[in-house]
């Protein structure tokens, strides 16, 4: 079954609504959490690394003003896509591994979120 | 920079051949190499990880190597089946736990 789980799986709203997406570990502790966008067609391309109790690590190119992360918990992370605009329309997924100290573990992925702004 | 490239991006192929699928990496100071399956619309399934270490690793009908060195790494299906249409992603991750995915392989299989 699922160890990673991600909420929503669709949302559709209209330009200017800031969009929450939950990530959830569900069966380990996940010190780290990881934000991937996927255009159409595309590969996944990292946004930024979540570090539970510390601030968000953002890739190069990527508004850490537009994209809020929070990650309360070790099994919690949370995105934020604020005042979404259509650009910002695509696939977001998150994935976590155990915490440090199980080496060269898998990448744990959720279902995704299609993030629709019309 | 790491730069992953996958070949072929799309192949369509009838039920029962076996298939290789390519990867290959431009740095080769790599922690492991993970392949991934991922069906439209969906997330990430995990199919096979190989250690810096390792030569390949295999899990049913499917096998993957890696060829450190020179940076590549295949993923072999035998006897396909429709239901392994997907798109296949290989992944490496680095010391820092940050994947670096490739462009994709499309791949169909008809019956």
């Amino acid at each position: 079954g699922a160890v990673v789980s991600q909420h929503p799986s669709w949302v559709i709203c209209k330009s200017g609504t800031s969009v929450k997406i939950e990530c959830r570990s569900l069966d380990f502790q996940a010190t780290t959490m990881f934000w991937y966008r996927q255009f159409p067609k595309q590969s996944l391309m990292l946004m930024a690394t979540s570090n539970e109790g510390s601030k968000a690590t953002y890739e190069q190119g990527v508004e850490k003003d537009k994209f809020l992360i929070n990650h309360a918990s070790l099994t919690l992370s949370t995105l934020t896509v604020t005042s979404a605009h259509p650009e910002d329309s695509s696939f977001y997924i998150c994935s976590s591994t155990r915490t440090r100290g199980f080496s060269n573990q898998p990448q744990h992925f959720g279902d995704g979120t299609r993030l629709s702004i019309l | 920079k790491q730069e992953v490239t996958q070949i072929p991006a799309a192949l369509s192929v009838p039920e029962g051949e076996n298939l290789v699928l390519n990867c290959s990496f431009t740095d080769s100071a790599i922690y492991n190499l993970q392949w991934f399956r991922q069906d439209p619309g969906k997330g990430l399934t995990s199919l096979l990880l190989i250690q810096s270490s390792q030569r390949e690793q295999t899990s049913g009908r499917l096998n993957a190597s890696l060829d450190k060195s020179s940076g590549r790494s295949t993923l072999y299906i035998a006897a396909s089946q429709p239901g392994d249409s997907a798109t296949y992603l290989c992944a490496v991750e680095g010391n820092t736990d940050k994947l670096i995915f490739g462009t994709g392989t499309r791949l169909q299989v008809f019956p």
